[in-house]
Order: structure tokens, then C-alpha cells, then sequence
């Protein structure tokens, strides 16, 4: 089946660190990938569509300049956190949609990173 | 705004029971519902689809309704067994875009 990969899976560093998460598709090709943010006990978020080639969709009230979004390849898709503070501290997912398919398809999900700012 | 809400945060039964968790969506008519589980620190994983048309779909011990008078979604696991605790999340795009608007969940206990 259908799987990405999503690397680190966790992550503990300092207040103005940057921090890049990885997102790939691991047996098939992804035009369209999306970020996701999760707090404790609540939903995800949807942050952000990336596309590959083009720049990034970003969703009301998530900075841009924060959270920088690059998918250079049909596989790859990265989200760098820059100067991260606490606040940032949070569970990003990443998912794909299999190009080809028809929208309704459903998209398939990485593990997550687990984002700890100190 | 449009919402899609999983109004029980927890449900806790006993094994081999029927769980029911329930997805109701305001505001816009979604032509497909999608059902995830989400294990502790883990990603979703895809378990169901169900299209406007299609008043009921099953896969295994799994069943999802799609009522469009209600504007409501039924989750159902049938003869549920402690590895079905998880929380479970209902999804749907809010337009014709491609992301997906999530509830929040319900966390489902299965006791011995």
C-alpha cells in the first residue's frame, strides 16, 4: 500500500533553533502534500498545501516566513520551522495524495514529528 | 463557518460490543466523509470512505452510514476487541480542494 515517510519522529532543541521535517512518498508520486499541526487532545490542523514546483498554499493566521515549505520533487516535501520558540512545540503531520486518483481519494499520512522547543 | 464535529470526546465499552461513534458536519454538504484512526504519537491511518450516494459501506468488522437528511456519519465497529482502542477521526474536504477538514476525535476504550 500507499506509505510515507516522515523523518525525524521526534525532535528536542533550543529556542531559535530551525528545525526541517521531511515528507516522502514512499511507492508512489505526490503532486499535492499537506502539513498538519496537532495539540494535545485536539484535531488536526491543516497548516499548509504544498505543491511540488510551485510555491506553498498557507492557511489564514499560519506565517509563511515561519514555517518554510519546499517540495522540490513528486516524492519530497520538507517543512522547516525557523528560529522555533516554544509555542512551536506541537506534533506536525505530513500526507500525500496519490497523483492520478480522483480527489475524493483518500490521502495517506507519515508517523509525524513530535517538536519539543526548550 | 463550515464544521464537521464528533460531538463524544470518549467512549468506553466492553469488548465484544458494538462501538458507535458519530460525525456530523454544519454548514456544507461534503460528497464524501473519510474515517481515520489515530493510534498515541502516531499518524492517521485510513480506514473508510463513504461517497454522498452510498448510504452504507463496510470493510470487516467496520461499517459507516452517510445520512444527508441528518447531515450526519455513523461509525461502527462491530464485535470490538481491546486492540480497537484508538481515537477516531472523521474527515472531509470542505470544498473541492484536496485537504481535509478533521473532527476532533473520539477516543475509544475496549475493556476486557
Amino acid at each position: 500500500g500507499a506509505v510515507v515517510s516522515q523523518h525525524p519522529s521526534r525532535v528536542i532543541c533550543k529556542s531559535g533553533t530551525s528545525v526541517k521535517i521531511e515528507c516522502r512518498s514512499l511507492d508512489f508520486q505526490a503532486t499535492t502534500m499537506f502539513w498538519y499541526r496537532q495539540f494535545p487532545k485536539q484535531s488536526l490542523m491543516l497548516m499548509a498545501t504544498s505543491n511540488e514546483g510551485s510555491k506553498a498554499t498557507y492557511e489564514q493566521g499560519v506565517e509563511k516566513d515561519k514555517f518554510l515549505i519546499n517540495h522540490a520533487s513528486l516524492t519530497l516535501s520538507t517543512l522547516t520551522v525557523t528560529s522555533a520558540h516554544p509555542e512551536d512545540s506541537s506534533f506536525y503531520i505530513c500526507s500525500a495524495r496519490p497523483d492520478g486518483l480522483y480527489s475524493n481519494q483518500p490521502q495517506h499520512f507519515g508517523d509525524g514529528t513530535r517538536l519539543s522547543i526548550l | 463557518s463550515q464544521k464537521i464535529e464528533q460531538n463524544s470526546e470518549a467512549l468506553n465499552i466492553q469488548e465484544g460490543k458494538t462501538a458507535t461513534l458519530t460525525c456530523n458536519y454544519t454548514n456544507y454538504s461534503p460528497a464524501y466523509l473519510q474515517w481515520y484512526r489515530q493510534d498515541p504519537g502516531r499518524g492517521p491511518v485510513f480506514l473508510l470512505l463513504i461517497r454522498e450516494n452510498e448510504k452504507e459501506k463496510r470493510k470487516e468488522r467496520l461499517k459507516v452510514t452517510f445520512d444527508t437528511t441528518l447531515k450526519q456519519s455513523l461509525f461502527h465497529i462491530t464485535a470490538s476487541q481491546p486492540a480497537d482502542s484508538a481515537t477516531y477521526l472523521c474527515a472531509s474536504a470542505p470544498n473541492s480542494g484536496y485537504a481535509l477538514n478533521f473532527g476532533k476525535g473520539t477516543s475509544l476504550l475496549v475493556t476486557p
